[in-house]
């Protein structure tokens, strides 16, 4: 069975500031995406970017952009610029190649100090 | 585009009725429909998984005949929580795979708050 961990239950950054969320997974398969999404305030689930294993490319969307070293099984999110409205809930998520199921991180909660 | 919607987004009701959830894939036709729940301050427990005109698959300890789950098309899944007793009571959460621009990513609704007396 595949586990996500979210080490940093809790984390805060001055806006326009930088942040890196850290996530972890552990898996004996080799292909698999894996996701960032936000839960603010509302708790409506937000994707906030994704990334398919077998691609070496990091994603990037906008001010967000992920760290994904493959070997260490490491998935970060990095938050450039850092907004008042980014202040939510990240989970990080994966999923098998050809199997639909999400698992799920415990999450991180980030705080923008204005 | 991939828009999914959730009614109702609050619900109160007596202990030992039956509510029902919609879910609802408003500019996409989901192949697959996923039912979650979250405690406060917890993550997202999947519940079970269901594709259209196929009986849903739950996840273990899930109890079937209490969360009853139906895909009647391509953009409609219901849950239906039955003879509800306040342990039941949580926030449930539906997600939809199969929109553009990710067909193979999930977009979640809105969420539902249960809430039984």
């Amino acid at each position: 069975a595949q586990t996500v961990t979210q080490s940093q239950p809790e984390m805060s950054v001055q806006e326009a500031e930088t942040v890196t969320l850290s996530c972890t997974y552990d898996t004996s398969e080799s292909d698999y995406y894996l996701f960032w999404y936000k839960q603010p305030p509302s708790r409506q689930m937000i994707l906030v970017i994704r990334q398919e294993a077998y691609k070496q490319q990091n994603a990037t969307e906008n001010r967000f952009s992920v760290n994904f070293q493959k070997a260490a099984k490491s998935f970060s999110l990095k938050i450039s610029d850092s907004q008042l409205g980014d202040a939510a809930m990240y989970f990080c998520a994966f999923a098998n190649f050809g199997n639909e199921k999400l698992t799920f991180g415990t999450g991180t909660r980030l705080t923008i100090i204005p | 585009g991939a828009v999914v919607s959730q009614h109702p987004s609050r619900v109160i009701c007596k202990s030992g009725t039956s509510v029902k959830i919609e879910c609802r894939s408003l500019d996409f036709q989901a192949t697959t429909m996923f039912w979650y729940r979250q405690f406060p301050k917890k993550s997202l427990m999947l519940m079970a998984t269901s594709n259209e005109g196929s009986k849903a698959t739950y996840e273990q300890g899930v109890e079937k005949d209490k969360f009853l789950i139906n895909h009647a098309s391509l953009t409609l899944s219901t849950l239906t929580v039955t003879s509800a007793h306040p342990e039941d009571s949580s926030f449930y959460i539906c997600s939809a795979r199969g929109g553009l621009p990710r067909l193979d990513t999930q977009y979640f609704g809105p969420g539902t708050r249960l809430t039984v007396l």
